[in-house]
Formats: C-alpha cells, sequence, structure tokens
C-alpha cells in the first residue's frame, strides 16, 4: 500500500471536469517535498503530465493543471476528451523512505 | 529527440537473473540520471532504484535491495538493471526512464516485459 492515497477512479462525460486528489502525509507532501504527475494510456510508457508541482513539460496541453496544498495534491482536467481516458500516478521524492521515489497508486480516468 | 530504447522479453525461471539494457540517445548521457521503475501486471507503477548519470552513485529501494544492481556505460550511453534470485513476483514490465524523483521522469524506455515461470 502506497503512503500517497488515490481514489481507484474517476469518471466524467466529455468536456467536463474533473480531478484526481494525492493524499500524502507531512512527513512527505506536507513537508515540502515536490509532485509529479503522469499519464498512462493503456499498454503505453507512463508520461510525464506535471512536474515539481505546477509545471507542464512541452506538448502537455493546458487542459492538465495541478495544485498543492497541505498534506495533498490534486491533478484537474478540464474540457475532458475521450482520450483523456488514462490511468493516472502522483509521484513524490523522499529520502526518509525505503527509496527516494515514491508513486501513489493510480487512479483509472473513464470517459464517459 | 531523446529516445531511451530498452532490449526484449525476456522469460526466466525461478532463482535466475535478468539484465535489462536502456540505450539513451538525443542528449549528453553522463548529464542525467536514470531510474528504474516496475509494473507487474493489472497493478501500479513501482520505483526500484536510481543511478547519478554524472557519478555512478545509485540508491534502491528496500523491496529488492540486495537483488539488483544499476549500472552505466557511458561509452555506449547504455543503462543496465540486473535483478538475481527472481521468482514469480518479479514478473512485470520493468522501464528505465531519464530523471530522478525529486525533477520527475520525463522521458522513458518503451518497457520490457520480464516473465518469471516454471
Amino acid at each position: 500500500q502506497s503512503v500517497l492515497t488515490q481514489p481507484p477512479s474517476v469518471s466524467g462525460a466529455p468536456g467536463q471536469r474533473v480531478t484526481i486528489s494525492c493524499t500524502g502525509r507531512s512527513s512527505n507532501i506536507g513537508a515540502g517535498y515536490d509532485v509529479n504527475w503522469y499519464q498512462q494510456l493503456p499498454g503505453a510508457a507512463p508520461k510525464l503530465l506535471i512536474y515539481n508541482n505546477y509545471n507542464r513539460p512541452s506538448g502537455v496541453p493546458e487542459r492538465f493543471s495541478a495544485s498543492k496544498s497541505g498534506t495533498s495534491a490534486s491533478l484537474a482536467i478540464i474540457g475532458l476528451q475521450a482520450e483523456d481516458e488514462a490511468d493516472y500516478y502522483c509521484q513524490f521524492y523522499d529520502i526518509n523512505l525505503s527509496g527516494f521515489g515514491v508513486f501513489g497508486g493510480g487512479t483509472k480516468l473513464t470517459v464517459l | 529527440q531523446v529516445q531511451l530504447v530498452q532490449s526484449g522479453v525476456e522469460v526466466k525461471k525461478p532463482g535466475a537473473a535478468v539484465k535489462v539494457s536502456c540505450t539513451a540517445s538525443g542528449y549528453t548521457f553522463a548529464n542525467y540520471d536514470i531510474s528504474w521503475v516496475r509494473q507487474a501486471p493489472g497493478q501500479g507503477l513501482e520505483w526500484m532504484g536510481w543511478i547519478s548519470g554524472e557519478n555512478g552513485d545509485t540508491n534502491y529501494a528496500q523491496k529488492v535491495q540486495g537483488r539488483v544492481t544499476l549500472t552505466t556505460d557511458t561509452s555506449t550511453s547504455t543503462a543496465y538493471m540486473e535483478l538475481t534470485s527472481l521468482g514469480p513476483d518479479d514478473t512485470a514490465v520493468y522501464y528505465c526512464a531519464r530523471g530522478a524523483a525529486a525533477t520527475g521522469y520525463h522521458y522513458w524506455g518503451q518497457g520490457t516485459l520480464v516473465t518469471v515461470s516454471s
């Protein structure tokens, strides 16, 4: 079980806005560690969506944004499209855990 | 453009070892770290370890500590992940990725399926 908790699934209709939460602890997200987000389309390798809490790599649409507050982070997708149907993972760096990299359990986004 | 190309499918028996390669192109290999992440069938992403592109320093996840070794060959811009004493729970797709946990994994290999079965 990951120390970063994500809802197993979320859904939304095309055009809608959805958010995916990533809940941590005061010892990780709450301690100021940056959060990164990834999208994994079916059968594909993960793709970086957001890094260092808010930044989008070039090529990632502005429809994707992220925020962080306290011990939680959120990924928001506006104007939902069919091609957004994928698994989404939050990830951060924690020097105090068993390794440096930690992933959330992942959230399956279904576009209705 | 940046590319990470991994070696092909592996089928191993329990107790054996596997070595997966990840060949980089499109950037100066030594300037970036390489991390390894695996994904068991139907499961989420699991961080395995990290190797510094600058000096070869490594750090491994506790779950695989003692069984995993990450190395690089800067002459061929290739990173390697070797996992020993394989068990059925090691069946997964193994990914290499450029970057470190703090700054995110910006580029990923295509993945290598490793199946452990008797």
